[in-house]
């Protein structure tokens, strides 16, 4: 089962930052959080993860508690091509042998 | 670098056949998983192999599906006998060797299975 809970949806006005919520309250000090997105139809997507850092690449920011409790991924200005299903997940630092488990993710929808 | 190749990227068959669906992952990545996405549900884990091996296949029906990665070829996911309840998007991810891993799986475009 899934280690994550996010909203199933929101809405983001085109060229606005997205923030997208995140909370993984029982993960542990070896467990990375990983955001991954799924555009319809295409295969889910890699985007950003982190340990207890902020972290920043070319997509995205992500923002991490300092408890690490939560997270926030942040798309700085989004895009209709940003409209998708984005997913959080808590996995440990090695994860062999673990499987990545999705949740159902939150539907972001960027509006123009 | 070519990314995760899956093919083929749509399969029709009906009821009572066979389907086999191919996964070519990325060059250097000795690790794949295999994801299962109904229409309009989430992803649900099915199978993780490394070469020769399987990891974990705990969400793997336990009847007519099976999976394998050879030592020399593509990942196949076999599903014997495919009911209609089969039909889905089928998804491939492959990651590096553990030592060289920075935890990402990359997914390929996905195989379509509708059944008759």
């Amino acid at each position: 089962d899934a280690k994550t809970t996010q909203p199933p949806s929101m809405d983001c006005a085109e060229g606005r930052a997205a923030n997208l919520p995140c909370n993984h309250s029982t993960i542990s000090g070896n467990e990375y959080v990983y955001w991954y997105r799924q555009i319809h139809s295409q295969g889910p997507q890699y985007i950003i993860h982190g340990l207890k850092n902020n972290e920043t690449n070319e997509m995205a920011s992500l923002i991490i508690t300092e408890d690490r409790k939560s997270s926030t991924l942040i798309l700085p200005h989004a895009t209709l091509r940003d409209t998708a299903v984005y997913y959080c997940i808590v996995i440990s630092r090695d994860n062999y042998g673990q499987n990545f488990v999705f949740g159902p993710g939150t539907r972001l929808s960027v509006l123009p | 670098n070519a990314g995760v190749m899956q093919n083929p990227r749509h399969l029709v068959r009906r009821r009572g056949q066979e389907a086999r669906l191919r996964c070519s992952p990325m060059k250097g990545h000795s690790h794949v998983y295999w994801y299962r996405q109904l229409p309009e549900e989430g992803l649900k884990f099915m199978v993780y192999l490394q070469k020769e091996n399987i990891i974990d296949e705990s969400g793997m029906p336990k009847e007519r599906f099976s999976a394998e990665f050879p030592k020399e070829g593509p990942s196949i996911l076999r599903i014997q006998q495919v009911v209609r309840g089969d039909s889905a998007a089928y998804f491939c991810a492959s990651s590096p060797p553990r030592q060289l891993r920075s935890g990402e799986l990359f997914f390929g475009e996905g195989s379509r299975l509708t059944v008759l």
